[in-house]
């Protein structure tokens, strides 16, 4: 059974500082996606990782596909208020195009 | 806007009872897919269709039921409620089985259906 971990579970800090979120496998997945998810909304992608080592920008966020393609990790620099929510990390299950997801990691932004 | 609807947002039912979440997918896109979030256990896979017929079957209880039908909208009924079953509901939806316009499956998400059993 494919399962994606995500760490840490809660993050709180304040605005300006920086910080990495990880979503960690023991299997190999062919691509994997971050999503943000806001109170009353659904889930939004963010951006798609397909190749092993595959780095991505977007704007603040920089995201990293590891060379193995089993993990993942999402960095954002000078975190701003905005950027708060929930951020879930998900993958390709079986060849449908159902997508599982890790438990997702809950950011709290301070100003 | 995802361009995914659901119906109703907001459901608070007792226990034993039955209800039905109503799912309208982007236009054009053909799979439909469900998942269920509860605070403790993250978002979960509950059940694909595509085109009308199901496609992957995730962690759904047998009191649980869904479909889809010929204009491709897609309804959960979630039978003999229990405490338990107060969750999140969403409905995504995608192109096709590998999903979005490229091979990668990304889904298109509704804003959910908050299911309260008490």
């Amino acid at each position: 059974t494919q399962l994606l971990e995500q760490s840490p579970q809660f993050l709180s800090i304040q605005e300006g500082e920086n910080l990495t979120v990880y979503c960690n496998s023991s299997s190999v997945f062919s691509s994997l996606q971050w999503y943000r998810q806001e109170p009353g909304e659904g889930p939004v992608l963010l951006v798609t990782v397909v190749t092993g080592g595959e780095v991505k920008k977007l704007k603040r966020l920089t995201f990293q596909f590891g060379d193995a393609r089993k993990d993942s990790s999402l960095h954002i620099t000078a975190a701003q208020p905005g950027d708060t929510g929930l951020y879930l990390c998900a993958g390709p299950s079986g060849n449908t195009g159902k997508l599982i997801f890790g438990q997702g990691t809950t950011l709290q932004v301070k100003p | 806007d995802s361009g995914v609807t659901q119906t109703p947002k907001h459901l608070i039912t007792a226990t034993g009872q039955r209800v039905t979440l109503r799912c309208s997918p982007r236009s054009g896109d053909l799979s439909v897919y469900w998942y269920q979030q509860s605070l403790d256990q993250g978002l979960q896979f509950l059940i694909q269709y595509y085109n009308g017929e199901e496609r992957a079957k995730g962690n759904i209880l047998e009191r649980f039921s869904a479909q889809q039908f010929p204009d491709l909208h897609s309804e959960l009924n979630l039978s003999s409620l229990e405490l338990g079953d107060s969750a999140l509901y969403f409905c995504a939806s995608s192109a096709g089985l590998a999903g979005g316009t490229s091979n990668t499956g990304e889904l298109f998400f509704g804003e959910g259906s908050r299911l309260t059993v008490l």
